[in-house]
C-alpha cells in the first residue's frame, strides 16, 4: 500500500509566486516525516524535519495528523528552488523510510 | 568526512553480467540502506541493514543481493543483470533507527543495462 503520496509529478510557478507541494501520508501511528530536496543530477538532501519545526532556505512544513498531511510551503518562490522534492515517512516499529514519487518543481523567472 | 561515498559513478552492463555497487560511510551509523530511483516511481527500497551482519528486504529485492560483516560497508550485488534494473541506485545510512536527522545520501551509481 503507497504510504506516501504525492499527488503533482509537476508543479510549475513563477518566481516570486507563492508554492505548495503536497504530501500525504498513511499510517495511524505517531509518523516522522521529512522533505528531501535533489537539485539537477545531485544527491538527495534532507531540507526538513517535522519533529523540528524549522524553516530551511524559507520553506516551511507544518504536520495536520487530522488530515495525515505534510505539505511544504515557500511563500514567494525562487529560480534556485528547482528541484525534485521528495516527502518521505520514517516508520520507527518497521525501522524504513518510505518515499513519495517526487515532486519536480519549475521556479520560471 | 566524507559521508556516504558509492563507486562507481556510471556503470554500463551487458544482460547476464555481475556486478557489485560499493558503499561506504565514515559516520558510524548503524542503518544503511539501498534505493533505486526510477522516473515517477520516487525512491524504492531494495535492501537495508539495521546493523552489521543484519539484512533484510526491502520492497524490490529480487536480483540483488547485500551483506553487511563491516559498520561502513554495505556493498549492493547485482546477480545477473536485466535490463529492468537500468536505473540510478541511492546508498543512504543514518545514525539511529528514529528517523532523527534522516538518510545521509551517496551521490548515486547510474547503471545502464544493455
Amino acid at each position: 500500500a503507497q504510504r506516501v503520496t504525492q499527488p503533482e509529478k509537476l508543479l510549475s510557478v513563477f518566481k516570486g509566486a507563492p508554492v505548495e507541494l503536497k504530501c500525504n501520508y498513511s499510517y495511524s501511528g505517531s509518523p516522522e516525516l521529512f522533505w528531501y530536496v535533489q537539485y539537477s543530477r545531485q544527491r538527495l538532501q534532507l531540507l526538513l524535519r517535522h519533529i523540528s519545526r524549522e524553516s530551511i532556505k524559507g520553506f516551511t512544513a507544518d504536520l495536520n495528523k487530522g488530515e495525515t498531511s505534510f505539505h511544504l510551503k515557500k511563500p514567494f518562490a525562487q529560480e534556485e528552488d528547482s528541484a525534485m522534492y521528495y516527502c518521505a515517512l520514517h516508520l520507527y516499529n518497521f525501522n524504513k523510510f518510505y518515499f513519495g514519487s517526487g515532486t519536480k518543481l519549475n521556479v520560471k523567472p | 568526512n566524507a559521508g556516504v561515498t558509492q563507486t562507481p559513478k556510471f556503470q554500463v552492463l551487458k544482460t547476464g553480467q555481475s556486478m557489485t555497487l560499493q558503499c561506504a560511510q565514515d559516520m558510524n551509523h548503524e542503518y544503511m540502506s539501498w534505493y533505486r530511483q526510477d522516473p515517477g516511481m520516487g525512491l524504492r527500497l531494495i535492501h537495508y541493514s539495521v546493523g552489521a551482519g543484519i539484512t533484510d528486504q526491502g520492497e524490490v529485492p529480487n536480483g540483488y543481493n547485500v551483506s553487511r560483516s563491516t559498520t561502513e560497508d554495505f556493498p549492493l550485488r547485482l546477480l545477473s543483470a536485466a535490463p529492468s534494473q537500468t536505473s540510478v541506485y541511492f546508498c543512504a545510512s543514518s545514525y539511529s533507527n528514529r528517523g532523527g536527522n534522516g538518510y545521509t545520501f551517496g551521490s548515486g551509481t547510474r547503471l545502464t543495462v544493455v
